[in-house]
């Protein structure tokens, strides 16, 4: 069936380095990956969505490239702020007839001063 | 407006009682989830409504309850809360059915059973 897999519960780094968030999925069906992020006490909100093969995605400073060879959707950052801390949803959709989200078991980004 | 609300953000429940979790959108979507999230867990989906349409997951499916008596609302009932049904319970909503809808999401009800 189809899985999302995030390698990376926590992650902690220091303001203004780079960050890769680790995102593999496995769908048998043509796949569009999305990426939400939960700020403490707020709604899960999209951050990125794709479903073309090797192009890259951007919004807010994050970028993510579908890699359908490698069945990856990595989250990027070039430099993270401490606004970025969040709990960081990766999530699969496959091509069916319903909307239906299988999501990553979700990365813990600390940004510290 | 794309806000997604939940009612109540607590609830604090005893093993044995009905639990019933509200949720609402001002989009007029056409579908609504709710999901289950626990500590270091995938959200895990229970069902849906696409309209008036209830589709729940085989593994919940004795589980979970839920009705939309209009476009704007959908609740999620347990019957009989256990223990193991403590849990953030997430709602969201998307304009379609199509894989490449958005879901906006609402920020949760923490559902706590004693």
């Amino acid at each position: 069936g189809d899985s999302v897999t995030q390698t990376e519960g926590l992650v902690t780094l220091t303001k203004g380095l780079p960050v890769m968030l680790n995102c593999t999925y496995q769908t048998t069906y043509s796949p569009f990956l999305f990426w939400y992020v939960q700020h403490l006490n707020e709604a899960p909100k999209l951050l990125l969505k794709s479903s073309t093969d090797n192009k890259r995605t951007e919004h807010q400073g994050f970028y993510a490239t579908l890699h359908k060879s490698s069945s990856s959707f990595h989250l990027q950052k070039s430099s993270v702020q401490l606004s970025d801390s969040a709990l960081y949803f990766c999530a699969l959709s496959e091509m069916s007839n319903y909307n239906v989200l299988y999501f990553g078991s979700g990365t813990k980004l600390t940004v510290e001063p | 407006d794309t806000t997604v609300k939940q009612n109540p953000r607590y609830k604090l429940a005893r093993v044995g009682k009905p639990v019933n979790l509200i949720c609402s959108q001002t989009m007029n979507h056409d579908t609504m989830y709710w999901y289950q999230k626990k500590p270091n867990q995938a959200p895990k989906l229970l069902l849906f409504y696409y309209d008036k349409i209830l589709n729940r997951e085989a593994d919940t499916f004795e589980k979970f309850q839920s009705s939309r008596p209009n476009n704007s609302f959908c609740s999620l009932y347990i019957g009989s809360a256990g223990l193991e049904y403590s849990a953030m319970y997430l709602c969201a909503s998307s304009r379609d059915r199509g894989n490449q809808d958005t879901q906006y999401f609402g920020p949760g009800t923490r559902l706590l059973v004693l």
